[in-house]
């Protein structure tokens, strides 16, 4: 079974510019989290998707960070503009459903430098 | 507030020896306790996940405990391998959260031989 796909892999940019990372999720998955780890923390969690419709994105900056997932499979995550702080890998993850059982699989990440 | 706290937050161990990790939660009721193994460029990766009905799982050389009493929970790895060399998350789903998981700051874990 193929996992989560991200892409690129890095990113490195100049404070200001703008980012935009993919994920493609597991296969029949409806559910996909975008999670920002900031080194030496564990991830948190900035916006949830069930199909293509936003559950959660109460811990996104919405002045800088955008989300979508047009036709409920793959997501982009964009930050424009970038500031130096928003160095961080950036995870994707995707489940079956929204049980409170339902396991999370993960992407490898993108990390990003914001310069 | 729901926080999820671990300990420590770095450990070194000899190829072959057992070690474990703790992790403790405020704030309850919660839903259920998982722990992740993060290797360095990758993804979290589940490895067991427990409900507050049950005090222990065992996924191979790993086992986690649970004591919803204290809100405590640990991982035992027994007999390491140079492969544990990881970081290991543990997340905690709150009731009173949704379903959304709070992360612990992870255990980074080194083997060395």
């Amino acid at each position: 079974e193929a996992g989560v796909a991200q892409s690129p892999r890095y990113k490195i940019i100049e404070k200001r510019q703008s980012v935009a990372f993919w994920c493609n999720p597991i296969s029949g998955h409806a559910t996909l989290y975008w999670y920002q780890q900031i080194l030496g923390q564990g991830p948190k969690l900035l916006i949830q998707f069930q199909n293509n419709g936003v559950v959660d994105d109460s811990q996104l900056p919405k002045d800088r960070f955008s989300a979508e997932r047009l036709k409920g499979v793959d997501s982009t995550l964009k930050i424009q503009p970038a500031k130096l702080e928003d160095s961080a890998v950036y995870l994707c993850a995707s489940s079956l459903g929204t049980g409170r059982q339902e396991t999370q699989y993960f992407g490898p990440g993108t990390r990003l430098l914001v310069l | 507030k729901n926080q999820v706290e671990q300990s420590p937050q770095s450990l070194i161990i000899l190829e072959g020896k057992n070690c474990t990790l703790q992790c403790n939660y405020t704030v309850s009721p919660f839903s259920n306790l998982r722990w992740y193994k993060q290797d360095t460029g990758r993804g979290p990766v589940s490895l067991t996940i427990m409900t507050f009905s049950e005090n222990t799982k065992s996924n191979g050389r790993y086992t986690a405990t649970l004591d919803a009493d204290t809100k405590q929970s640990s991982l035992h790895i027994t007999a390491s391998q140079l492969s544990d060399s990881a970081s290991y998350i543990c997340v905690v789903t709150f009731y009173n959260a949704g379903n959304m998981l709070t992360f612990g700051g992870g255990t980074r874990l080194m083997v060395k031989p």
